[in-house]
């Protein structure tokens, strides 16, 4: 069974520009996060989904960051503009969720994006 | 207080060894409890999950927990080279949904 599918796996940009980054779950996982990063810390959720329902967002800082996942299935992660501090490694994980009251989490292999 | 706290390490055992590394949480009512393995440039990978006070244990990893005490462990029996990385604890509050991580302990193991 294939993982979680994360691409790019590194992006580079300038400040001020935009950015997206692609994720497809584990087949039949109905729960999708994308989490954010730092090194020497833990992951921090920006975003959670049941299915193409966004149910838990607080953390996304809305003003640049926006995520979408059509169909309940794959999901986009953008930011624009991007900042700085901005530059971290950004997870997505997928967990069978709700429907099945699991809640493991798989993890692709992640974009690192460097902001210059 | 931070909602899940480890040290940060790093431990060093010699091979062979039983490497225990610990976790605490504050919201009582939690109700999920999991230990993630990070290799360093790696994504985190899923190796233990408990959801009952006690013991579970799965090869040579085994996961404690205990609720009154708010205290989660791992145990590593026979602790190999391979088994060095950063070990995260992650807890489900109440409803289950939201995952919490901790910052994650830095283990080495010493050949």
């Amino acid at each position: 069974e294939a993982g979680v599918v994360q691409s790019p796996r590194y992006k580079i940009i300038e400040k001020k520009q935009p950015v997206a980054f692609w994720c497809n779950p584990i087949s039949g996982h109905n729960t999708l996060y994308w989490y954010l990063q730092n090194l020497g810390q833990g992951p921090e959720l920006l975003i959670r989904y049941e299915n193409e329902e966004a149910v838990d967002d607080s953390q996304l800082p809305k003003d640049r960051f926006s995520a979408e996942r059509l169909k309940g299935v794959d999901s986009t992660l953008k930011i624009q503009p991007a900042e700085l501090g901005d530059s971290a490694v950004y997870l997505c994980a997928s967990s069978p969720g709700l429907a099945e009251s699991s809640y493991e989490q798989y993890f692709g292999p992640g974009t690192r994006l460097t902001v210059t | 207080q931070k909602e899940v706290e480890q040290n940060s390490g790093p431990l060093s055992v010699p091979e062979g060894a039983i490497a225990s590394l610990n976790c605490t949480y504050s919201d009582r009512g939690s109700q999920s409890f999991f230990w993630y393995r990070q290799y360093s440039g790696k994504s985190p990978e899923l190796i233990m999950f408990i959801y009952s006070n006690g013991d579970k244990e799965d090869g040579r990893f085994i996961a404690q927990l205990n609720k009154a005490s708010q205290y989660v462990s791992l145990l590593i029996r026979d602790s190999q080279p391979s088994d060095s990385a950063t070990y995260l604890c992650a807890v489900n509050p109440p409803g289950g949904f939201k995952t919490i991580f901790g910052a994650g302990t830095r283990l080495f193991v010493k050949a």
